[in-house]
C-alpha cells in the first residue's frame, strides 16, 4: 500500500470549491508530518503552493493565490488542498508529499480538470 | 532570482552512465539542501536523491541506491547527479530543485523551487 494516496482525477466548475486529499497509510499519522502541495502543468516543472503541518506551521508560497489553502482532516489521516473559487487557470496535476522513513515521497497526483 | 539550470540528459543504452547537472544562481547555494526529482513519460514525481547544504549528509531512493551518487561543488554552485547501471526504467525527466529554507538539515523542509528538467532516456 503506498504511503500517500491521491484520487487519480477530480472535476470542477469554475467558482466552485474544488477539496483535493492525500490519504496516509493505515498506520502513519498525518498529524506528525509537513505536508508540501505542488501544481504541475503540462510541460512545466513542479510549482511550489504551500506547505501544511499545523496553522502555526505553515507556509503559502510566493505569489501563490489566497484561494489556495491547506489543512488536515485527523479522522480521515489526510492532508487537504483546497481551491476556493476554482478556475481555468486551476486546471493541473497537483502532488502532495512528506519526509517518510528517510525519503521524500509524493503522492501519486491528482488532475483537476476545471469543466 | 532563483534560477535551476540542469543539463547532461541524453540518449544512452542500458548498463550506461551518464552525469547530470544543475546550474545555480540567484541565491546563496551552499546554504540550501539540493534535491534530484524525476518523473517518467507520463507518470507522477518520483524523489531521487538529496544532499544537504554542506555536502555531508545524502540521501537516495531505494530505486536508485548503489548506482547514483549525488554531489554539490558549492564554490562553483552547482549540484551534479551521476548515474550508474541505467535501466529502463531511469527514463524520465530529471528536476533539481532547491529547499525552502537555509541552513537546515535536508529532511526538515522541502523543495521549493524547481529547475525545468533535463530528460534522459535509456534505450538500446
Amino acid at each position: 500500500q503506498a504511503v500517500l494516496t491521491q484520487p487519480a482525477s477530480l472535476s470542477a466548475s469554475p467558482g466552485a470549491s474544488a477539496r483535493l486529499t492525500c490519504t496516509l497509510r493505515s498506520g502513519v499519522s498525518v498529524d506528525t508530518y509537513r505536508m508540501y502541495w505542488y501544481q504541475q502543468k503540462p510541460g512545466s516543472p513542479p510549482q511550489y503552493l504551500l506547505r501544511y503541518k499545523s496553522d502555526s506551521d505553515k507556509h503559502q508560497g510566493y505569489g501563490v493565490p489566497s484561494r489556495f489553502s491547506a489543512s488536515k482532516d485527523a479522522s480521515a489521516n489526510a492532508g487537504i488542498l483546497l481551491i476556493s473559487g476554482v478556475q481555468s487557470e486551476d486546471e493541473a496535476d497537483y502532488y502532495c508529499m512528506i519526509w517518510h522513513s528517510s525519503a521524500w515521497v509524493f503522492g501519486g497526483g491528482t488532475k483537476v480538470n476545471v469543466l | 532570482e532563483v534560477q535551476l539550470l540542469e543539463s547532461g540528459g541524453t540518449l544512452v543504452q542500458p548498463g550506461g552512465s551518464l552525469r547530470l547537472s544543475c546550474a545555480a544562481s540567484g541565491f546563496t547555494f551552499g546554504s540550501y539542501a539540493m534535491t534530484w526529482v524525476r518523473q517518467a513519460p507520463g507518470k507522477g514525481l518520483e524523489w531521487v536523491s538529496g544532499i544537504s547544504y554542506s555536502g555531508d549528509s545524502t540521501y537516495y531512493s531505494d530505486s536508485v541506491k548503489g548506482r547514483f551518487i549525488i554531489s554539490r561543488d558549492n564554490s562553483e554552485n552547482t549540484l551534479d547527479l551521476q548515474m550508474n547501471s541505467l535501466r529502463a526504467e531511469d527514463s524520465a525527466v530529471y528536476y533539481c530543485a532547491k529547499h525552502q529554507y537555509s541552513g537546515w538539515d535536508y529532511y526538515f523542509y522541502g523543495p521549493d523551487v524547481w529547475g525545468q528538467g533535463t530528460t534522459v532516456t535509456v534505450s538500446s
